[in-house]
């Protein structure tokens, strides 16, 4: 089964620093990688995904990831972070069902707190 | 706005009962799903329709089915309920029937309480 690890349960970073929130994934195969967030009492949002292509994926709000194969990463980023990006992040992988089908496997989520 | 609709919001019942959460995907899409939310397991995938038929199915207990109507709104129904079925229930809907082929667009969730 594919999987994704978040390592980090909480990021504390400074309004207008860079921010990175890791993930690393295990994948047979080419990895489909996604980062969703989600903010208090919400479903989560789609930022952005890596299927094919730049190793770079811009996403919504500002936000990119850097795929990188050798590492088996696949790290969000953003260059200056805003308070209100403070939310939980989720790293995903699309993984195959024993029995048919597909489905996206969640990571347990990074919480990112940005502070003035 | 995702433009997925889940009700109710809330929902608090006792063990052994039988609750009915519905979700009404974004217009357009297809592919309804349904995820468990819950401080000790995380995202935990349930079952996916398209097109009102099942497609995928992940880890759903058997007390535990669903559907999804003409319409395509979707209906996931959890019985006998135990106090471990106390969890963040989310419906997402997607354009096609492969996740992430499309983002997936996620309602905000139906907050069931089993005491």
């Amino acid at each position: 089964a594919q999987s994704v690890a978040q390592p980090e349960d909480q990021v504390n970073v400074a309004e207008g620093n860079p921010l990175t929130v890791k993930c690393t994934y295990s994948v047979s195969g080419n990895p489909y990688l996604f980062w969703y967030v989600q903010y208090p009492n919400r479903g989560l949002q789609f930022l952005l995904k890596y299927i094919t292509g730049d190793n770079l994926v811009k996403g919504s709000y500002g936000f990119e990831a850097e795929f990188n194969k050798s590492q088996t990463s696949f790290h969000l980023k953003k260059p200056s972070a805003l308070v209100s990006d403070s939310a939980l992040y989720f790293c995903a992988v699309r993984d195959r069902i024993t029995g048919g089908g597909n489905k996206l496997t969640f990571g347990t989520g990074t919480q990112l707190k940005v502070e003035l | 706005d995702s433009g997925v609709t889940q009700t109710p919001k809330h929902l608090i019942t006792a063990t052994g009962q039988r609750v009915t959460l519905r979700c009404s995907p974004r217009s357009g899409d297809l592919s309804v799903y349904w995820y468990q939310q819950s401080l000790d397991q995380g995202l935990q995938f349930l079952i996916q329709y398209y097109n009102g038929e099942e497609r995928a199915k992940g880890n759903i207990l058997e007390r535990f089915s669903a559907q999804q109507f003409p319409d395509l709104h979707s209906e996931l129904n959890l019985s006998s309920l135990e106090l471990g079925d106390s969890a963040l229930y989310f419906c997402a809907s997607s354009v096609d029937g492969t996740p992430g082929s499309s983002p997936l667009h996620f309602g905000n969730g139906t907050r069931l309480t089993v005491t």
